[in-house]
């Protein structure tokens, strides 16, 4: 079946760890993207890319970074310097930057 | 700048009745605009989309949604309200034209009263 994976669920880190969320796509999608989600503050845009080698800023992008050495993979590193990294993490898919996206399931970071 | 408002971030109908969420965006020129619905710590899935064409778009489990330009509306409805439906909804829209920008709505969280 195709879809978007994302692993873990659940991840737990102490605070001033760096911790990398999987997130990986057998769709053929070009564009990727990872949102936060809190709650009452629906979701937030990290960070995005329309294609292999390049990705660009979101709307709160301070203390994350990517990268996109592969079509299929998007990986998020949540560095020790993002201020309350404790939230859902969602990434997605969509074929192009206009079409409709596809989630996983989402991983949930707990830092204390 | 694009925005999207959803009126209510929480609604209670009973089991039966009309479900209606409400979602305005605001925008220079018309966008594409999609509901997505959530269930608790799962990820977001398509219920519709409307592109172009007909107004009025019919999407999954029953729902549709009405695209009013004028009103500057998409707001999502399903004549019966069954138990399954509650989660949380999601409104979005995304310009079709300039720098991507794919902005979603702060959600409204449906509950569904037996």
């Amino acid at each position: 079946d195709g879809g978007i994976t994302q692993s873990p669920k659940y991840l737990f880190r102490k605070e001033g760890q760096n911790v990398t969320l999987s997130c990986e796509q057998n769709l053929n999608h070009d564009a990727m993207y990872w949102y936060r989600q809190d709650p009452g503050q629906g979701l937030r845009l990290i960070y995005y890319s329309q294609i292999v080698n390049d990705f660009q800023k979101g709307d709160i992008a301070e203390g994350y970074s990517v990268s996109r050495e592969k079509k299929e993979s998007f990986p998020l590193t949540v560095t020790s310097a993002q201020k309350n990294p404790t939230a859902f993490y969602l990434c997605a898919s969509s074929l192009t930057s206009l079409g409709e996206q596809y989630f996983g399931p989402g991983t949930r970071l707990t830092v204390t | 700048a694009q925005s999207v408002t959803q009126l209510g971030s929480h609604v209670s109908v009973s089991e039966g009745a009309l479900v209606l969420l409400r979602c305005n965006y605001s925008s220079s020129v018309p966008p594409y605009l999609f509901w997505y619905v959530q269930y608790p710590n799962q990820g977001l899935q398509l219920l519709l989309k409307y592109t172009t064409g007909a107004t009025l778009v019919k999407g999954i489990n029953g729902f549709e949604a009405e695209f009013k330009k004028s009103e500057t509306s998409f707001h999502l409805t399903k004549p019966s309200a069954h138990m399954s439906d509650a989660a949380e909804y999601f409104c979005a829209v995304t310009p079709t034209s300039g720098t991507y920008k794919y902005i979603f709505g702060t959600g409204t969280r449906l509950k569904v009263l037996a």
